[in-house]
């Protein structure tokens, strides 16, 4: 079965603070893709990142940075100096490779970024 | 290039009344899905079609759910009767063909939000 956690239900930082958003998955899949999405407070979900298995490089796009560590299914992500427009409740998602197109989310991490 | 069109953002009805959820995918994106999130059971995914063909609607709560997908272009979620529990907001996504670049990434519309009293 395939399975995202995401453990902080809610973390609050102040601006500027680094803040790191856990995401453990688990398949028995060889080849899959993980995924972050962004939900801020309009409601929409925007996409942030897509990983490939195969492919372990960390990534940074500007104040974000995904750290996934495959040794312990792990798929982090870090924001550098917050600002209140970070506040959103963040998604961590995972997808097999098979013949299914089934995305499996997390219960995702609300986020509150405090001026 | 537009996004995924939902309507409408949002909808009250009473509980019995059928309501019609629609949904206009990306031009060229071979697959749609539709999701349910509420506070209890987070996002969850309720059918999604390929070319038109419903692939996997295990996760349509129960048959007063249905959902169709006439052409490429608009897809249908409909609930009849409804009930307060089915209180939640609807997304619907899109994702390219197989052949795409970004076959794996779906792209979410603005969602319906639903209020059945």
């Amino acid at each position: 079965a395939q399975k995202v956690t995401q453990a902080q239900t809610e973390i609050s930082v102040v601006e500027k603070e680094d803040v790191t958003l856990d995401c453990v998955y688990e398949t028995r899949d060889t080849t899959y893709y993980l995924f972050w999405y962004k939900q801020p407070p309009s409601g929409e979900l925007v996409f942030l990142i897509r990983r490939n298995s195969f492919d372990e490089q960390n990534e940074i796009s500007g104040r974000y940075s995904w750290n996934f560590q495959k040794s312990t299914s792990s798929f982090n992500f870090t924001i550098t100096a917050s600002q209140v427009v970070d506040s959103a409740v963040y998604f961590c998602a995972l997808k097999g490779r098979g013949a299914t197109n089934k995305l499996i989310f997390g219960t995702g991490t609300l986020l509150a970024v405090q001026p | 290039d537009a996004g995924v069109i939902q309507s409408p953002r949002h909808e009250v009805t009473e509980m019995g009344q059928e309501v019609t959820l629609r949904c206009k995918p990306i031009s060229g994106h071979d697959y749609l899905f539709w999701y349910r999130q509420t506070m209890m059971r987070g996002l969850e995914l309720l059918i999604y079609f390929n070319n038109n063909v419903p692939i996997d609607d295990s996760g349509m709560p129960e048959d007063r759910f249905s959902a169709k997908m006439p052409n490429a272009s608009f897809s249908t979620l409909k609930i009849q009767p409804s009930e307060p529990r089915d209180s939640a907001v609807y997304f619907c996504a899109s994702s390219p063909t197989r052949a795409a670049t970004r076959y794996n990434e779906q792209f979410f519309g603005p969602g319906t939000r639903l209020t059945v009293l």
